[in-house]
């Protein structure tokens, strides 16, 4: 069946340092996808999204490509600041016409002064 | 608008009591949706509703109850819980759009439960 796979965390950066989070999928058909973040005590809120293949979605300084060859979709940020910290979710809606959200694992990044 | 809220915010049952978390969303959103959160798995999705009166199961159902008899309301019930429930639920919402649901979901701020 479809999922998604993270890297592992904790992610921990100084302040502006650059930021790769890397996410692979696996699915059927041409799948949505997504970065979520969860900052402490808080819900999940969208981050950015990619709809179809070579799409790159950004929001906030951070970039992900939907790259179909190597079915990947990593978040990446030139800069971090430590208002970042937090755990970071890629996610994958499967095609089809159903919107049950498929979740990574999440990777925590801490970002220190 | 308030967006998804959920109560109560932290909970501790004993094994085998019965309760129930509350959901509610202000955005007439058609669909939505239960997940638990767990270390190391990520969200798993519990139950969904696509619309008043019509609910369906996700990966990990067991144990759960849900019903949708308004579209702002989606509870979901513990019916004995059992410490392998011990966990944080989000409630999530999303639009329906002109190329139908949306995968865009707007999520609540979790309830914490404990079960002992």
């Amino acid at each position: 069946g479809d999922s998604v796979t993270q890297m592992e965390g904790p992610v921990t950066l100084s302040e502006e340092a650059f930021l790769t989070i890397n996410c692979t999928y696996t699915a059927t058909g041409y799948p949505s996808l997504f970065w979520y973040v969860q900052y402490p005590g808080e819900g999940l809120q969208l981050l950015l999204k990619a709809t179809k293949a070579d799409d790159k979605g950004s929001n906030k300084g951070f970039e992900a490509t939907y790259r179909k060859e190597t079915t990947s979709f990593h978040l990446e940020k030139g800069s971090v600041q430590v208002s970042d910290s937090a755990v970071y979710f890629c996610a994958l809606g499967p095609s089809g016409g159903y919107n049950k959200l498929i979740f990574g694992a999440g990777t925590r990044l801490a970002v220190h002064p | 608008n308030a967006g998804v809220t959920q109560t109560p915010k932290f909970q501790v049952l004993k094994t085998g009591q019965s309760m129930t978390l509350q959901c509610a969303q202000d955005m007439n959103h058609e669909y939505m949706s239960w997940y638990r959160q767990d270390p190391g798995m990520g969200l798993r999705l519990i139950h969904y509703s696509v619309g008043a009166g019509i609910t369906d199961q996700g990966e990990v159902p067991n144990g759960y109850n849900v019903s949708r008899s308004t579209t702002e309301d989606f509870p979901l019930r513990l019916l004995s819980a059992a410490p392998s429930q011990t966990s944080v639920y989000f409630c999530a919402s999303s639009p329906r759009t002109d190329r139908g649901l949306s995968y865009e979901q707007y999520f609540g701020p979790g309830t914490r439960l404990t079960v002992t």
